[in-house]
């Protein structure tokens, strides 16, 4: 199954500012998928990103809040812009490896 | 919405114990998979049964799944101490070319050594 590497794993930020999380992949993958764990909650999908397109959203998440690139088949950023505290959690990437999906390691974000 | 609905939401178990939890989903499905979560980091799979299949084994992990029932179960026999973590199901249907995948709220393992 594919390896993606996570970064950063975790970081504090001011409100207001942005971030940007990067998901690297060990191979080519057509769809990367971008999700959120707020705290004690379980994962949700922020969005679905294909190389060469523009990312699809689910419902209640906006491209000016995460826009999101995908510049090739092994790479994908999202970027939660103008931080508020609500946005405190954990962001994962993931790919589907066929037979499961495999996930980065998570970036917890805490926002002050 | 969330698709998963496991239960119990938490287990505390001791070394050696069976662990049992369970996973209730409300619409069609094309597999239905099991994650395990250590201290709010990344996800491992663990297992992944398809619609037409109703019992598959994995080392220690048994799971099952009845579509009539939209349920599963996840057991872990002999459990260890390592085992503590959250786990999670999650269903995955196809919607035309793409796939997605849903989350339960997550089962809380405690294993006591």
């Amino acid at each position: 199954s594919a390896v993606i590497s996570q970064k950063p794993s975790r970081d504090i930020c001011q409100r207001g500012t942005s971030l940007t999380i990067q998901c690297q992949v060990d191979s080519q993958v057509t769809m990367m998928f971008w999700y959120r764990q707020q705290p004690g909650q379980s994962l949700t999908l922020i969005a679905t990103a294909n190389q060469g397109s523009e990312a699809t959203y689910e419902s209640g998440f906006v491209i000016d809040k995460f826009p999101i690139s995908r510049p090739n088949l092994t790479f994908s950023t999202l970027t939660v812009s103008n931080m508020s505290p609500e946005d405190s959690s954990i962001y994962l990437c993931s790919v589907d490896s066929h037979y499961g999906y495999t996930f980065g390691s998570g970036t917890r974000l805490t926002v002050v | 919405s969330q698709q998963g609905e496991e239960d119990p939401q938490a287990l505390s178990i001791q070394e050696g114990e069976n662990a049992t939890m369970n996973c209730s989903y409300k619409t069609s499905i094309n597999n239905l998979q099991w994650y395990r979560q250590n201290s709010g980091r990344g996800l491992v799979h663990l297992i992944l049964i398809r619609s037409n299949e109703r019992e598959k084994h994995s080392g220690r992990l048994r799971v099952t799944l009845d579509t009539s029932k939209k349920s599963s179960s996840l057991l872990i026999t002999a459990s260890r101490a390592a085992d503590t973590a959250s786990y999670f199901c999650a269903t995955e249907a196809y919607t035309g070319a793409n796939s997605k995948l849903t989350f339960g709220k997550g089962i809380t393992l405690s294993v006591r050594p």
